[in-house]
């Protein structure tokens, strides 16, 4: 059981936004703002998206973007295209002996 | 541009010690100016953190694996190294170095391209 809670798996239209949720705790993803997000297609290693709660690195679209309300953390992805479908990985900071948690992934589908 | 390979025993035979290496090429490791973890992925499942070492000495590890883990810097090779014992089953997964930006850590890129451990007899 992953410490960061994601649904497992979501869908949207090629256009559409989509959003797809981490939860966490007050020690954790609550507690920071060292949240980031990983997109890893079938076969192949994640790749950074989202650092930092919402900043982008050089190179990642702006379709994609990160928010937090809480113990809540989101991304968020616009104008859904084909190469978007992989799975979505959240990661924390814990102040928990553990250090980094990991959500559990949400694999998504571009219908 | 910073890329990292992994290498090592693919497969290992249940209570052996998992070796694993992982070449930075693009950033000198003895720079201290970012830390590097081991991170893994058992097959159809999620990702898991095993630990880090920052100033090439210090290291951290997911308590879980703590005390089965060792993580070392190889300055003169420039590349850090992952070291598992007493394997079992439950240790077959892809493992993935990556390179740890902030104190924390933060966040993790870029990664290496991973490698199957397989632990089997």
């Amino acid at each position: 059981q992953s410490a960061l809670t994601q649904p497992a798996s979501v869908s949207g239209s090629p256009g559409q936004s989509i959003t797809i949720s981490c939860t966490g705790t007050s020690s954790d993803l609550g507690a920071y703002n060292y949240v980031s997000w990983y997109q890893q297609h079938p076969g192949k290693a994640p790749k950074l998206l989202i650092f930092d709660v919402r900043d982008r690195p050089s190179g990642v679209s702006a379709r994609f973007s990160g928010s937090k309300s809480g113990n809540t953390a989101s991304l968020t992805i616009s104008g859904l295209q084909a190469e978007d479908e992989a799975d979505y990985y959240c990661a924390s900071y814990s102040s928990s002996s553990t250090l980094v948690v990991f959500g559990g992934g949400t694999k998504l589908t571009v219908l | 541009q910073l890329q990292l390979q992994e290498s090592g025993s693919g497969l290992v035979k249940p209570s052996q010690t998992l070796s694993l290496t992982c070449a930075v090429s693009g950033d000198s490791i003895s720079s201290g100016a970012y830390s590097w973890s081991w991170i893994r992925q058992p097959p159809g499942r999620g990702l898991e953190w095993i630990g880090y070492i920052y100033h090439s000495v210090t290291t951290y590890y997911n308590p879980s694996l703590k005390s089965r883990v060792t993580i070392s810097v190889d300055r003169s090779r420039n590349q850090f190294s992952l070291k598992m014992k007493s394997v079992t089953a439950a240790d077959t997964a892809v493992y993935y170095c990556a390179r740890v930006h902030g104190s924390g850590p933060r966040w993790f890129d870029p990664w290496g391209q991973g490698t199957l451990v397989t632990v089997s007899s």
